[in-house]
């Protein structure tokens, strides 16, 4: 069965780089996902990256990927007020997204 | 639509009533998805759709739960007998086909008093 699990809370100060953590279980994996989610409101695919890469940056967002240990993890640059949310690792096996219980950023001046 | 759409976005039943909820995908995306998010958790897969048919409802949590998607675009979930357990946000998501990206709508928060 497929297990991810993520720290719970994060803070950061404005301007400082985030970094979020996940641990996966299910080595049959094809990609692993990256969502935010603010209050109230559905997700938001920020970023994904394919199981045979080890990295994928895109604008503030870089994604590292180990696949032996099962580590994936999301770095912010330059953190903004705007990246407050709860952020959620996700990996797929065919159809199927099996989510952390996520990450909640909180940034503060 | 651009997007991924539920109705309603909130929603307060009593216990025992019935509901559905209704999700319309993002136009052409062949599969459809929901799934449940309790309080301070991650969503949890209910049931996918390829086209017309239930491929996977699996994550169903009992028979009071059914969904339905018949011409294969808007997707109705229907909860029979409400309980306050039922409580959560419901999430729809659509992709063009089972292996690519998701996109999820904005959900319907369901609460059941």
């Amino acid at each position: 069965g497929e297990d991810v699990e993520q720290s719970l809370f994060l803070s950061v100060r404005e301007g400082d780089s985030s970094v979020i953590n996940c641990t996966y279980t299910d080595s049959s994996s094809t990609y692993l996902y990256w969502y935010k989610q603010e209050p109230g409101a559905g997700l938001q695919l920020l970023t994904y990256i394919f199981s045979n890469m080890d990295m994928k940056q895109d604008q503030r967002l870089t994604v590292l990927l180990n696949k032996k240990d099962k580590h994936l993890s999301l770095r912010i640059a330059d953190t903004q007020t705007g990246d407050s949310a709860i952020y959620f690792c996700a990996e797929r096996s065919d159809y199927k997204l099996s989510f952390g219980a996520g990450t909640t950023v909180t940034v503060r001046a | 639509g651009a997007g991924v759409s539920q109705t309603p976005s909130n929603k307060v039943t009593e216990k025992g009533k019935y509901v559905e909820l209704r999700c319309d995908p993002i136009s052409g995306h062949t599969a459809l998805y929901w799934y449940r998010q309790s309080l301070g958790q991650g969503p949890e897969f209910l049931i996918y759709f390829q086209g017309t048919g239930a491929a996977d409802d699996s994550g169903l949590p009992n028979d009071r739960f059914f969904a339905v998607r018949p011409e294969g675009s808007v997707s109705t979930l229907k909860i029979q007998r409400t309980e306050r357990g039922d409580s959560a946000m419901y999430l729809c998501a659509s992709s063009q086909q089972a292996n690519t990206e998701a996109f999820f709508g904005q959900g319907t928060r369901l609460t059941v008093v």
